[in-house]
């Protein structure tokens, strides 16, 4: 089975540019989350979808990060404009069920901002 | 809230010396804990993992044990190797909230 796959690896924009980042999880997962690594520190948890629907968007930092997943297949993560301390490795993780079924992630995008 | 403590890296040690990688964990209730490995330009993914107190979780030949009363699950290895380079997670999840993750701790074994 494919795994979840994020696009695009790498993304290097200035500040107050746009970035976009997509997640496609694994087929058949409805649940889908997406989580943040600055500079090194702890894996941090920005939002959580159940299909098309936001679960959880406790994690996500300020109104500049809009997550999207329409028809409840891939989704978006759109930062806008994005900042400075935007910096660090997003990734993304699927699983079948939300009760503590292990996580599936994907390689995550690196995004710097200068 | 939730939290995960790692020991700090980077962890450095020859091929075929003993792993310890130490983990301890602040939850309310029972939570289920995970060891996740990133290996250099992937993603993450599941190492083990022990879903309550006692139980042991190993793959790989790594082991790990779920201990209640030190509210801990140390990561160990009885023999590394360089294949084995790469930066481990200890997370939680907790029933009706999100996985938590350490900060990660980085391992290089040297030839």
């Amino acid at each position: 089975e494919a795994g979840v796959t994020q696009f695009p690896s790498h993304s290097v924009i200035e500040k107050g540019q746009t970035v976009t980042l997509r997640c496609d999880p694994i087929s058949g997962h409805d649940n889908l989350y997406w989580y943040r690594r600055v500079m090194g520190k702890e894996i941090k948890f920005l939002l959580h979808f159940v299909k098309e629907s936001k679960q959880d968007e406790s994690g996500m930092p300020n109104n500049r990060f809009l997550a999207e997943r329409t028809g409840g297949t891939y989704s978006t993560l759109k930062v806008q404009p994005a900042e400075l301390e935007d910096s660090g490795v997003y990734f993304c993780a699927s699983s079948q069920e939300s009760s503590g079924s292990p996580l599936h992630f994907g390689n995550g995008t690196r995004l710097t901002v200068t | 809230g939730n939290s995960v403590t790692q020991m700090e890296g980077p962890v450095t040690l020859s091929e075929e010396a003993f792993l310890t990688i130490n983990c301890t964990y602040t939850a309310t209730g029972y939570p289920s804990l995970f060891w996740y490995v990133q290996y250099p330009g992937e993603g993450l993914q599941l190492l083990l993992k022990a879903t309550k107190a006692d139980d042991k979780g190993s793959n790989k030949g790594f082991e790990a044990t779920y201990r209640k009363e030190t509210t801990s699950f140390h990561l160990e290895k009885g023999s590394v190797q360089v294949s084995d380079s790469a930066v481990y997670f200890c997370a939680l999840f907790a029933y009706g909230q999100n996985f938590v993750f350490g900060p990660g701790t980085r391992l290089s074994v040297l030839p």
